[in-house]
C-alpha cells in the first residue's frame, strides 16, 4: 500500500516563526503536493511539484515556499507565520498522468498564536 | 480557471437507505477527469470512485455509483446501502487532461452523517 507520512498531526507556532512541515512518500510517484484544507472552501492547492528540485505554484502560493531535494520527501516552509495561515495543512503524491489517483497523508492541523 | 462546486455543506441518512451528493463544475474543456474523495474524521482522504469525460458509462464501485451528466457539467455520488462507515466528508474534484502536472481543483465538501 502507498503510505504518505506527514511529521506533525498537531502544531502550534507563534507569529513570525519559521514552520516546516514534511510530507514522505515510500511509492516512488513523481508527483507530490500540498494542500491547504478550511472549511467550507474544501481543499486549495498551494505548491505542487512533479519532479527533484521541480516546483509550481498552485492557487494560493503566497506567504509559502517549498523545497524538494529527494524524490520521496517534500517540504513546505512557512518563513513568517501569520495567524491566518491556521489550518489543515495536507500532503498527497501521485504517479503521473491525469487519471492516477492522489493519495494523502494524514495532515498537520497548524495552530499560529 | 475550472470550479466545482457542492451545494450541501450537510446530508444525511439513514442507514440502509440511499442518498446523493450533488457536485457542478464549470469548465471550458472537452476532455477532463472527475473523481469523488471521502475523508473520515481524522483519518486519511481516500478515493471513492473516478470517471473519465469522454466516456458515457456511469462508473461503478460496490455500493458506490455516480452520474455523470457531461451537457450539464454535473457528477453525482449514488451511496446505495449506506453504512455507519460512511460517515465522512466527501469531495468532488476535477483535473484537466491537459494538465501536465495532474492537479485536482476540489469543491467545498459534503459531510455526510449517518443515522443508525
Amino acid at each position: 500500500d502507498v503510505k504518505v507520512t506527514q511529521s506533525s498531526r498537531y502544531l502550534v507556532k507563534r507569529t513570525g516563526e519559521k514552520v516546516f512541515l514534511e510530507c514522505v512518500q515510500d511509492m516512488d510517484h513523481e508527483n507530490m503536493f500540498w494542500y491547504r484544507q478550511d472549511p467550507g472552501l474544501g481543499l486549495r492547492l498551494i505548491y505542487f511539484s512533479y519532479d527533484v528540485k521541480m516546483k509550481e505554484k498552485g492557487d494560493i502560493p503566497e506567504g509559502y515556499s517549498v523545497s524538494r531535494e529527494k524524490k520521496e520527501r517534500f517540504s513546505l516552509i512557512l518563513e513568517s507565520a501569520s495567524t491566518n495561515q491556521t489550518s489543515m495543512y495536507l500532503c498527497a503524491s501521485s504517479m503521473g498522468g491525469p487519471y492516477n489517483e492522489q493519495f494523502f497523508g494524514p495532515g498537520t492541523r497548524l495552530t499560529v498564536l | 480557471a475550472q470550479t466545482v462546486t457542492q451545494s450541501q455543506p450537510e446530508m444525511s441518512v439513514q442507514e440502509a437507505e440511499t442518498v446523493t451528493l450533488s457536485c457542478t463544475y464549470d469548465t471550458s474543456e472537452s476532455d477532463y477527469y472527475l473523481f469523488w474523495y471521502k475523508q473520515p474524521p481524522s483519518r486519511q482522504m481516500i478515493l471513492v470512485i473516478r470517471q473519465e469525460a469522454y466516456k458515457q458509462q456511469n462508473a461503478t464501485e460496490n455500493r458506490f455509483s455516480v452520474n455523470f451528466q457531461k451537457a450539464a457539467k454535473s457528477f453525482s455520488l449514488k451511496i446505495s446501502d449506506s453504512q455507519l462507515g460512511d460517515a465522512a466528508m466527501y469531495f468532488c474534484a476535477y483535473r484537466s487532461a491537459l494538465n501536465a502536472g495532474n492537479m485536482l481543483t476540489f469543491g467545498g465538501g459534503t459531510r455526510l452523517m449517518v443515522k443508525p
